[in-house]
């Protein structure tokens, strides 16, 4: 079956800590995204790749990070830097062009303690 | 400033009581109008995408309309399966914007 994977689905982390999530597709998509959501908030878009090696800030790209080695796989990094990390957090994808629709993930639920 | 605003926040239907959830959207050079239903504690599953003013487009109990500033969900005779939070999303320039979106009940 072709989809989008996130692992874990529950991350605790400790305050000062950074943390890598997990985003994996199989379905041959060019574009990757993560977002984040936080309760009685919209999806707020953190970053995305249209391309293998390459990718740009969203909105709220402020403590974290990204890196596209593989067509595959696009993780996403927590820093310390980040002020308030606990959310969730989504991971989709989309063939490339912006119309494309987006299919996401499961999601991870990341929770600072 | 771009933005997608939903409403009502919630809602609460009998089953069989039909409703209509609004999307208004302030998005510059929008190319796209997107759907979602999330689940609790899940990810966002694609309905539609509208494109273009006067277009619809049907899935079940469902039924998605576009204009030039707004955009309607319609959820005709609903059932308890259709309990979720629906999102909706304008495309601007390679980014999705998306509204907080409206929490539907459905009780039996």
């Amino acid at each position: 079956d072709g989809g989008i994977t996130q692992s874990p689905k529950y991350l605790f982390r400790k305050e000062g800590q950074n943390v890598t999530l997990s985003c994996e597709q199989n379905l041959n998509h060019d574009a990757m995204y993560w977002y984040r959501q936080d309760p009685g908030q919209g999806l707020r878009l953190i970053y995305y790749s249209q391309i293998v090696n390459d990718f740009q800030k969203g909105d709220i790209a402020e403590g974290y990070s990204v890196s596209r080695e593989k067509k595959e796989s696009f993780p996403l990094t927590v820093t310390s830097a980040q002020k308030n990390p606990t959310a969730f957090y989504l991971c989709a994808s989309s063939m490339g062009s912006s119309w494309d629709e987006q299919f996401f993930g499961p999601g991870t639920r990341l929770t600072v303690l | 400033e771009d933005q997608v605003t939903q409403s009502p926040e919630a809602l609460r239907l009998q089953e069989g009581e039909s409703s209509s959830l609004n999307c208004s959207y302030t998005v510059s050079g929008l190319r796209g109008l997107f759907w979602y239903r999330q689940d609790p504690g899940k990810g966002p599953e694609f309905l539609f995408t509208l494109y273009s003013a006067g277009e619809e487009k049907e899935k079940e109990r469902l039924k998605a309309t576009l204009t030039k500033k707004e955009s309607f969900l319609h959820i005709t005779a609903p059932k308890p399966e259709d309990s979720a939070t629906y999102l909706c999303a304008g495309d601007s320039w390679g980014k999705l914007q998306f509204g907080a979106g409206t929490q539907v009940v459905v009780t039996p």
